[in-house]
């Protein structure tokens, strides 16, 4: 199983651009990176899968360099309900999610 | 769109007694899972569904049981409750042989005392 790592906490004032970076040194030849988001009290949501390079949907931006080790999720102008909790995860293949882990995530707070 | 449906939303139990918490996907999903979310955790899967008419353990199985009674239900039963099973339980789906989302529940919030 891929083991992910990103940071605990950020911290960002509204309308600016956040960036959050996942290591991910052992993924396999055919794990798919996906970033999901959770509010308090809720389950959590998807917003971006990738495999390589970039991928744009109306709500962030995923990078993955070419050696596909890390990967940065990249959420434009953050507004106060962008506040949440963001999890990193590799390894979803067709086998499904039971290989995949989401560790702790990273809590983003986004200030006025 | 209903999604990802679980009931009860919150549910306080003594220690000893037994629940059961009901699932139900509306996405005609192949694969179900049961999560539980302690605070400031991420979440643990609990068991899981590949297929209707399979079950299998995830990370932290004890103490719990799993039924997948067609494909649109898996329910997650506890024998025995203890407190530390005071969490929060999470449902999801997802398609089983492509590589996209899993969409989950709103959660329930269980309390052993």
């Amino acid at each position: 199983l891929a083991k992910t790592t990103q940071p605990i906490s950020m911290d960002s004032y509204e309308g600016q651009e956040v960036n959050i970076t996942c290591s991910h040194n052992n993924i396999a030849t055919n794990d798919y990176i996906t970033w999901y988001q959770q509010f308090p009290s809720q389950g959590p949501r998807f917003i971006i899968q990738g495999y390589k390079t970039k991928v744009t949907n109306e709500v962030a931006s995923l990078f993955i360099p070419a050696d596909r080790k890390s990967s940065t999720l990249s959420l434009p102008r953050v507004s106060l309900s962008d506040t949440a909790v963001y999890y990193c995860l590799v390894g979803i293949s067709s086998g499904g999610y039971q290989k995949v882990t989401f560790g702790t995530g990273t809590k983003l707070q986004v200030i006025p | 769109n209903a999604g990802v449906t679980q009931t009860p939303k919150f549910q306080v139990l003594k220690t000893g007694q037994s629940m059961t918490l009901q699932c139900a996907q509306d996405m005609n999903h192949n694969s179900m899972y049961w999560y539980r979310q302690d605070p400031g955790m991420g979440l643990r899967l609990i068991y899981y569904s590949a297929s209707e008419g399979t079950t299998d353990k995830g990370e932290v199985p004890n103490g719990y049981n799993v039924s997948r009674l067609n494909k649109r239900e898996f329910s997650l039963r506890l024998e025995s409750a203890a407190p530390s099973q005071t969490s929060v339980y999470f449902c999801a789906s997802s398609e089983r042989y492509k590589n996209t989302e899993a969409f989950f529940g709103q959660g329930t919030r269980l309390t052993v005392v």
